[in-house]
């Protein structure tokens, strides 16, 4: 089936120590976003990528970096992780961008920060 | 305030009709959407409703859309413990050229026996 994936499922780092979360897509789509998702708060959006035109949102952090060297891969980099950024990491695909865009999510990776 | 809000908790009893609401900001939103997360998993598009229109029926599922109030819910007929998930509301305001959905913060449904 196609799909979207995340690895790994959890993920444990230590305060200041850079991780890197990744997201695969089947699905050929030209859009991928990187969401951060607090417990019993809203998804919210960080970046994504239009084909290989990087979209930062005005609020994410300088912290948080993101790569997609093909059309199937995507990564998340938090450079200097903090207590803060302990939070559900949701990785999302859609076809292209238009005006009825569905977002196809995977399933997530869960990072805490210790 | 947040752009899109829930009520975080709705709890039901098998068989009932669960009806989750939401209020959104962005009135030139094309489409609104409603996804459902269940424990361990990724958000998965429920259903959606075009702006020029009141109401959507797909099976058990009923989404009403009130403009005037931005007012958007979702009603579940003859709810099932497998409803039991988080419910999240979306708006898509154009911004840029993209339509990228705004969520609310998830109602959570819990349908007792």
């Amino acid at each position: 089936d196609a799909m979207v994936i995340q690895n790994p499922r959890y993920q444990v780092t230590q305060f200041g120590k850079p991780v890197t979360l990744s997201c695969s897509q089947t699905l050929n789509h030209n859009v991928m976003y990187w969401y951060q998702q607090k417990s019993s708060q809203a998804p919210k959006l960080l970046f994504h990528y239009y084909d290989k035109d990087f979209n930062n949102e005005a609020d994410t952090p300088d912290n948080f970096q993101s790569r997609r060297p093909n059309t199937s891969f995507c990564f998340l980099d938090i450079r200097s992780p903090g207590l803060g950024d302990t939070a559900m990491y949701l990785c999302a695909t859609s076809r292209d961008g238009g005006t009825n865009e569905k977002l196809f999510f995977g399933s997530g990776t869960q990072l805490s920060v210790l | 305030g947040e752009d899109v809000e829930q009520s975080l908790f709705l709890s039901v009893r098998e068989g009932d009709s669960s009806v989750i609401n939401c209020t959104y900001t962005d009135s030139s939103s094309t489409y609104l959407y409603w996804y459902k997360q269940e424990p361990g998993a990724g958000l998965q598009l429920l259903t959606y409703i075009f702006s020029n229109m009141d109401m959507k029926q797909d099976q058990r599922l009923t989404v009403l859309l009130n403009k005037k109030d931005k007012h958007l819910s979702l009603r579940i007929a003859d709810t099932q413990t497998g409803d039991s998930a988080i419910y999240f509301c979306a708006e898509s305001p154009p911004s840029g050229g993209s339509y990228i959905p705004t969520f609310g913060r998830g109602t959570s449904l819990i349908v007792h026996p």
